[in-house]
């Protein structure tokens, strides 16, 4: 089985500083890899997927994220944040192909001041 | 308008009186998913179901059941509900299990 791990739990930032949020992930195989964000009070919705090919996913809203299968890691990036970032972000796995099980990490809380 | 409805989407029961949390999605997606949601764990994944008549078991499924009778519907079921089971609960609905999740808005669950 797979699992997530997210190791900053809160992340306080200033508004136009850089993000990087952690995620690494253990499974043995072939895995598709996701974030998602969850803004206050709503669902969640994804912010970017890497499936295959370029390691240098881009996403909505200015994020992108690097997979590192070395590492097996999938940090999140936003070169500048904003105030409206503020919310809980998650990193999920599940294995390619067999693709039944959607395993999440405890999610990271980004507060963006202003 | 996609999406993935929860009902309802607050409640607060007793010990023991079974209740049932619906998921509906119109967007003929084969494959739905219920999570919980905790402070400092996630989302962790209850059962899930890549089509109609077809369920298995996530990482947490003690206490609830499932049921997927139509494609676009898939209710969970809490027989006799506890204490422990008071949590924010999603459903989520995709094409298969590799594509990104819709996510609903979430049921608030109380079990007193």
């Amino acid at each position: 089985a797979q699992s997530v791990s997210q190791h900053n739990h809160h992340v306080i930032l200033s508004e136009a500083a850089s993000l990087e949020l952690g995620c690494n992930y253990s499974y043995g195989g072939t895995v598709n890899l996701f974030w998602y964000v969850q803004y206050p009070g709503q669902h969640l919705q994804l912010l970017l997927k890497y499936f295959s090919g370029d390691p240098l996913v881009k996403g909505i809203k200015g994020f992108e994220a690097e997979f590192i299968k070395s590492k097996f890691s999938f940090n999140l990036r936003k070169p500048s944040v904003q105030w409206s970032d503020t919310a809980e972000y998650f990193c999920a796995v599940n294995a390619a192909g067999s693709a039944r099980q959607l395993t999440f990490g405890s999610g990271t809380q980004l507060t963006v001041l202003p | 308008e996609a999406q993935v409805t929860q009902n309802p989407r607050y409640l607060i029961t007793v010990t023991g009186k079974k209740l049932t949390v619906t998921c509906s999605q119109n967007m003929n997606h084969e494959y739905m998913s219920w999570y919980r949601q905790d402070p400092g764990l996630g989302l962790r994944q209850i059962y899930y179901s890549m089509n109609v008549e077809v369920t298995d078991k996530g990482d947490v499924p003690e206490g609830y059941k499932v049921s997927r009778k139509e494609k676009r519907n898939f209710p969970l079921i809490l027989e006799s509900p506890s204490p422990n089971q008071t949590s924010l609960y999603f459903c989520a609905s995709s094409w298969d299990g590799n594509q990104p999740q819709h996510f609903g808005d979430g049921t608030r669950l109380s079990i007193l």
